[in-house]
């Protein structure tokens, strides 16, 4: 079984500052979805990558497959990108994912 | 606009009632899937259905019922409920099974008394 830690649990950040989200992962995957869940419940995908490194506006995504890490990075933080971000690996053939418990960023003006 | 829309938004019940939770998506998506989301724990995948056939049960209690008539709607369908049952429930689609993005609906807020 796939198990997937993400950290911090908690992060409070100033407007501007640059925002770092780690997850790791216990086994190998064949795929890491970065996913983005505010206050209203709904779920947005942010990424979605098996290697190297994806950039979309402000957010950059990037994974490190032989040490099971990816993070994802925030630049520029606005207090609209307060929400849940939340990490999810597909293993081998498997369509399920595994999902992490989320970081609840809040980016104060 | 997400493209899967989820109803009702919130839905409060008592534990003998029945009840039903409503997901359509209009992406042309071939796989839908629910899952439970507990507070302070990870997404949990209840069910999928790939062209209209369940595919998965994930040790699920009887007491969930899913229906997906067609590609295009899921149904939950509930009766007796547990109190520990309440929970966030989203809907998600996906083109086919696999390595593509799933689109989330945005949940229906389910409480039980």
């Amino acid at each position: 079984k796939n198990e997937v830690e993400q950290s911090p649990q908690n992060l409070t950040a100033q407007e501007g500052e640059f925002i770092t989200i780690n997850c790791s992962y216990s086994v190998g995957i064949s795929a890491l979805h970065w996913l983005q869940q505010h206050p209203g419940g709904g779920i947005v995908s942010l990424f979605m990558l098996s290697s190297g490194k994806k950039k979309h506006g402000r957010l950059i995504a990037t994974i490190n497959i032989q040490e099971k890490h990816s993070s994802l990075h925030i630049t520029a933080s606005h207090p609209r990108d307060s929400a849940v971000y939340i990490c999810a690996v597909k293993g081998g053939s498997n369509y399920k994912l595994t999902f992490g418990k989320g970081t609840l960023l809040t980016v104060n003006p | 606009e997400t493209g899967v829309t989820q109803t009702p938004r919130h839905l409060v019940m008592g534990m003998t009632n029945k009840k039903s939770l409503k997901c359509e998506q209009h992406l042309g998506h071939n796989a839908m899937y629910w899952y439970k989301q507990s507070a302070k724990k990870p997404l949990e995948l209840m069910f999928v259905y790939s062209l209209e056939e369940r595919v998965e049960n994930n040790s699920v209690p009887s007491r969930f019922s899913p229906e997906c008539p067609n590609s295009s709607h899921l149904f939950l369908h509930l009766h007796t409920l547990q109190p520990e049952d309440s929970a966030l429930y989203l809907c998600a689609s996906s083109p086919f099974l696999g390595n593509q993005p799933q689109h989330f609906g945005d949940g229906t807020r389910l409480s039980i008394l």
